[in-house]
């Protein structure tokens, strides 16, 4: 059973940048046909998604944010990482890592518990 | 842009049948996924590819997508089944989610 776990600072001065790290445990992942996304929810609000790379490091993001955002996979380290630049005071949200495996659609079967992240001076 | 419409809330009496709608142009020719999130709680993914249960999902849950709508259906609605919910699909390699809808089970 795959366990995902953000970590990162929880607090972001406006106009910086956030960086967020996901540790995966229980598989490999590089795993075929694995996929791994970071997804925000802001205070009281429904969810959002920002980036998805692929086992093969192929990257798919939000049209909305994709000027400002980087995902990337340390195979090394098992984790996958998201780098937002330039935050504004909108960008204060739950972030979650999660992952999958499915064929279609593009389904997160499994979620990281999420990780608070403030942007403020 | 795509879209994902979902009404803001539903109700339902105990042990009865609650449906949940997720409208979209051409929505049935993707492949809806369903989330359930608790307050406080990360998202659970509890239905993918219109119809299958992921391990460990109560059957009372089941979906369908045809035309412009999926629908996901709770069987014999329990008050542990109060929750939001959110529909997902995946269009032209961006992940849509739908905007949500709170269950309440009064």
């Amino acid at each position: 059973q795959l366990q995902l776990q953000e970590s990162g600072p929880g607090l972001v001065k406006p106009s910086e940048t956030l960086s967020l790290t996901c540790s995966v445990s229980g598989g490999s992942i590089s795993s075929t046909n694995y996929y791994w996304g970071w997804i925000r929810q802001p205070p009281g609000k429904g969810l959002e998604w920002i980036a998805s790379i692929y086992y093969t490091g192929t990257t798919y993001y939000n049209p909305s944010l994709k000027s400002r955002v980087t995902i990337s996979v340390d195979t090394s380290e098992n984790q996958f990482s998201l780098k937002l630049n330039s935050v504004p005071a909108a960008d204060t949200a739950i972030y979650y890592c999660a992952g999958g495996g499915y064929t279609y659609g593009h389904p997160f079967d499994y979620w990281g518990q999420g990780i608070l992240v403030t942007v403020s001076s | 842009s795509y879209e994902l419409t979902q009404p803001p809330s539903v109700s339902v009496s105990p042990r009865q049948t609650a449906s949940i709608t997720c409208s979209g142009d051409k929505l049935g020719n993707k492949h809806a996924s369903w989330y359930q999130q608790k307050p406080g709680q990360s998202p659970v993914l509890v239905i993918y590819q219109d119809t299958k249960r992921p391990s460990g999902i109560p059957e009372r849950f089941s979906g369908s997508n045809s035309g412009d709508t999926a629908t996901l259906t709770i069987s014999g609605t329990q008050g542990i089944d109060e929750a939001d919910y959110y529909c997902q699909a995946w269009d032209s390699n961006t992940v849509l989610f739908g905007g949500g809808t709170k269950l309440t089970v009064l």
